[in-house]
């Protein structure tokens, strides 16, 4: 079976132009997270979906960044405009239901210029 | 200020013998904790948890130590090998709670020698 799929798998942009990641949860996972990994600040939760709704978007960390779920087995984690410091890499995850195993895909590494 | 700590960022370990991560956290709501395994250019995957009820939990060679009076966690893998080399997470969170994140350690890059 397919693990959670992300794409693309890395990214070089230059500052101000927009990024898009996308997800593909594994099929019948009814939870999806969006994590960023730094060495800074290691690895964090930036936003969750329950049933494609957004639940706790807290962990975002600016009006810059914006994420969507516009169905089941589809999400996009959006930066505009993107800045270096955004530089880092992005992990989606999913779950059969928000307190169940989470499991994570390849993770899309970012490196703005 | 960080929840989960885990304050070695590498250990090292000769094949066989074995290896013990450590996992603080200071908050007192957390009531399940779980270890993530991650190689490079991979996303971490699920190794081993326990709930607070336990104080242990056992899975092959993966051993998983809670300590609630001293907010500590440690993970023993007996023997190690040399494919056990890898980054491990701790994570904690409120089980069942209105929010379902996981809050991550920092990792500890095992290196076990041949």
């Amino acid at each position: 079976d397919a693990g959670v799929i992300q794409s693309p798998r890395h990214e070089v942009t230059e500052m101000g132009q927009e990024v898009t990641l996308r997800c593909k949860p594994i099929s019948g996972h009814n939870s999806l997270f969006w994590y960023r990994q730094t060495m800074m600040r290691g690895l964090e939760l930036l936003i969750y979906f329950n049933n494609n709704v957004p639940i706790d978007d807290s962990g975002m960390p600016e009006d810059r960044f914006s994420a969507k779920m516009p169905n089941a087995s589809f999400s996009t984690l959006k930066i505009q405009p993107s800045e270096p410091r955004d530089s880092a890499v992005y992990f989606c995850a999913s779950s059969l239901a928000y307190i169940e195993t989470q499991y994570f895909g390849p993770g899309t590494r970012l490196l703005v210029l | 200020d960080q929840q989960v700590k885990q304050n070695s960022p590498s250990l090292s370990v000769q094949e066989g013998r074995i290896s013990i991560l450590n996992c603080d956290y200071t908050n007192s709501m957390f009531d399940y904790f779980l270890w993530y395994k991650k190689y490079p250019a991979e996303g971490p995957t699920f190794l081993i948890s326990i709930s607070s009820i336990k104080d242990k939990n056992e899975d092959g060679r993966f051993t998983v130590f809670l300590n609630k009076s001293a907010k500590h966690l440690s993970l023993h893998i007996v023997p190690s090998q040399p494919g056990d080399s890898a980054v491990y997470f701790c994570a904690a969170s409120v089980y069942g709670g209105s929010q379902g994140n996981l809050i991550f350690g920092k990792g500890t890059k095992l290196s076990v020698k041949p």
